[in-house]
């Protein structure tokens, strides 16, 4: 089955830091883009940025440039989001998303989310 | 970056109703549009890419039309499982990529 599964909820402090992960099966992981999408509590989807496992090739969002840092594994399949210092406006629902297309970043596979909570 | 905007934010409808979900695009995009649907709780589902395909499974009802800057999604019979939220998203260029607010659709 091809499906994406991210690593499971965090609770973190103000200025800890932290990396979610998102694994890969059922496909090529390295021949197609991963993404990532912020859902903060109530609100709308923001892509955050994109990477390509094969060549770690990646793009931000300006609004995350400098913000996040998206990487990846393809020996084990998975990529990776990391915050050095999180903020409580970090707190929101995390996503990892492929893309079926290399060219054309619109997200077919979804992971299911990981939640990440940032309360002191 | 392309701004997309969606309307309405809510809109309220009944089972068996005809409904149309309207997405523009701060500049042109072509027909580079995807539209996607999320329940509480879920990760979004993709409905439409390329403005007006159908994603393999998606059922007939929903469909698709634009380009450039303005697009709409339709839902042509409402059923009771589609009562979720509504997201268009541009994938023109790396502009960045971007998601419309988003379109709750509620029962009447």
């Amino acid at each position: 089955e091809v499906q994406l599964v991210q690593s499971g909820a965090e609770v973190k402090k103000p200025g800890e830091s932290l990396k979610i992960s998102c694994k890969g099966s059922g496909y090529i992981f390295s021949s197609h883009w991963i993404g990532w999408v912020r859902q903060m509590p109530g609100k709308g989807l923001e892509w955050m940025g994109i990477i390509y496992p094969g060549d770690s090739d990646t793009r931000y969002s300006p609004s995350f440039q400098g913000q996040v840092t998206i990487s990846a594994d393809k020996s084990i399949s998975t990529a990776y989001l990391q915050w050095s210092s999180l903020k409580a406006s970090d707190t929101a629902m995390y996503y990892c998303a492929r893309p079926n297309s290399f060219q054309y970043w619109y997200f077919d596979l979804w992971g299911r989310g990981t939640l990440v909570t940032v309360s002191s | 970056d392309i701004q997309m905007t969606q309307s309405p934010s809510t809109l309220s409808a009944s089972v068996g109703d005809r409904v149309t979900i309207t997405c523009r695009a701060s500049q042109s995009i072509n027909n580079w549009l995807a539209w996607y649907q999320q329940k509480p709780g879920k990760a979004p589902k993709l409905l439409i890419y390329k403005a007006s395909s159908l994603e393999s499974g998606v059922p007939s009802r929903f469909s698709g039309s634009g380009s450039g800057t303005e697009f709409t999604l339709t839902i042509s019979s409402l059923q009771p499982d589609d009562f979720a939220t509504y997201s268009c998203q541009q994938y023109n260029s790396f502009s960045p990529e971007t998601f419309g607010q988003g379109t709750k659709l509620e029962i009447k």
